[in-house]
């Protein structure tokens, strides 16, 4: 199984300021990667994802990460953050060839004013 | 078009008690999952079918069955509720084969057991 680690539970930023929400999986496997966002009492939506090609995706909301294969990593960045993207976000991973998905414990970013 | 609904949006149980979340989409999506989050430990999977009449377990399966009778429905039951199952229940489906590989997800479920 999969592991997937987000090393920063809360994230305080500043509004307009830049911003990375790190995630690290554990297999070297093929693997699909997602991100999603989760508004307050609400569902999760999908930001970004990673199937192939591109090691750099966009997202919405101007989001982007990069995938790593050597680092296993797939890092969330925006240049420039809005009060509207305070919410959590959670990384996920699949395998290539598998049907199940493993997500990480989550990061709560919070935007100051 | 309604995508993924969740009934009932809470509960509260007593503990011992039975209930059934039931988890529908109109997407006609093969693949179903049931996903319990808790504070601190990210969304677990605990069980998933990818198609009409198939279950599977995830990693955190006890204490919960489920059944896939309609493509459109995925039913999760608690036969013995304990208050460690107090959580928020999400339900996600995903199309087969799409290339899109986007799990679509429901609004959740409040449980709480007393």
């Amino acid at each position: 199984a999969q592991s997937v680690t987000q090393l920063d539970s809360q994230v305080p930023v500043f509004e307009e300021a830049p911003v990375e929400l790190r995630c690290n999986y554990s297999s070297s496997v093929s693997v699909y990667l997602f991100w999603y966002v989760q508004y307050p009492n609400q569902g999760l939506q999908l930001l970004l994802k990673y199937l192939s090609g591109s090691t750099l995706v966009k997202g919405i909301n101007g989001f982007e990460a990069e995938f790593n294969k050597s680092q296993t990593s797939f890092h969330l960045r925006k240049p420039s953050v809005h009060i509207s993207d305070t919410a959590e976000y959670f990384c996920a991973v699949s395998e290539s060839a598998g049907n199940q998905f493993y997500f990480g414990t989550g990061t709560s970013l919070t935007v100051i004013p | 078009n309604a995508g993924v609904t969740q009934t009932p949006k809470f509960r509260v149980l007593k503990t011992g008690q039975s209930m059934t979340l039931l988890c529908a989409q109109d997407m006609n999506h093969e693949y179903m999952y049931w996903y319990r989050q808790d504070p601190g430990m990210g969304l677990r999977l605990i069980h998933y079918s990818v198609g009409e009449g198939t279950t599977a377990k995830g990693e955190v399966p006890d204490g919960y069955n489920v059944s896939r009778l309609k493509k459109q429905n995925f039913l999760l039951g608690l036969e013995s509720a304990a208050p460690s199952q107090t959580s928020v229940y999400f339900c996600a489906c995903l199309p087969h084969n799409s290339g899109a590989y986007e799990q679509y997800f429901g609004p959740g479920t409040r449980l709480t057991v007393t």
